[in-house]
């Protein structure tokens, strides 16, 4: 079956813009959940949904970063007046409610100029 | 594809040999233990779990270690092939179902 995908694959912009990245889970799972990955780094939890709601928004560094998943299925994660240090690959990964296991996207590899 | 794990430790190995990569984690109070693998381009890739109660789990090739008194966890891979080739990261969760935080990684090399 299909597995969680993120678009864009790819996103470069300036200094100062907004950019949008989507998450599409594994249909039927109820948790998702947002990392980031720097260059020679573990992936960083940002934030966690459990259906609509955010459970978990620590990680999330600023109030430049924000994430919605508004009918439980598909998330966007928005950034806003990007900054170049905010360059990574961005992962979103779901799992079943009550499961443990997660299953990773391919990421979105994102670069600010 | 994006290049994951420029400056991350190496292990070199020839095919066929078995390696062991290693972690160490800081959250005693964890319950659930993973090793993710992670090729250049791709995200994590689910190997193995295990959870605080067991101390030795075994799956095809590949077995988790987990020494709960010195806060270390190990994966061993038995004959190591080349698309073994790869970044390998452990994770832990301290509540199921939650964030996952990830040790540093190292990246595995098989040499033919």
């Amino acid at each position: 079956g299909a597995g969680v995908s993120q678009t864009p694959s790819n996103k470069v912009t300036e200094k100062g813009k907004y950019v949008e990245l989507r998450c599409d889970p594994i249909s039927g799972h109820t948790a998702l959940y947002w990392y980031r990955q720097s260059l020679g780094q573990g992936p960083e939890f940002l934030i966690y949904f459990q259906g609509t709601g955010a459970a978990d928004d620590s990680g999330l560094p600023n109030d430049r970063f924000f994430a919605v998943r508004p009918e439980g299925s598909v998330s966007t994660l928005k950034i806003q007046r990007t900054e170049r240090g905010d360059s990574a690959v961005y992962l979103c990964a779901s799992s079943k409610q009550g499961g443990t296991e997660q299953f990773f996207g391919p990421g979105t590899r994102l670069t600010v100029l | 594809g994006e290049s994951v794990g420029l400056h991350l430790p190496t292990l070199s190995v020839q095919e066929g040999d078995n390696s062991i990569i290693n972690c160490a984690y800081s959250n005693s109070a964890s319950d659930y233990f993973i090793w993710y693998k992670q090729e250049s381009g791709k995200g994590p890739q689910f190997i193995i779990d295990i959870r605080s109660n067991m101390d030795k789990r075994q799956g095809q090739r590949v077995t988790v270690l987990l020494n709960k008194t010195v806060k270390h966890l190990s994966l061993q891979i038995a004959a190591t092939q080349p698309g073994d080739s790869a970044v390998y990261f452990c994770a832990e969760n301290g509540n199921a179902g939650n964030m996952l935080t990830f040790g540093g990684g190292t990246r595995l090399m098989v040499k033919p």
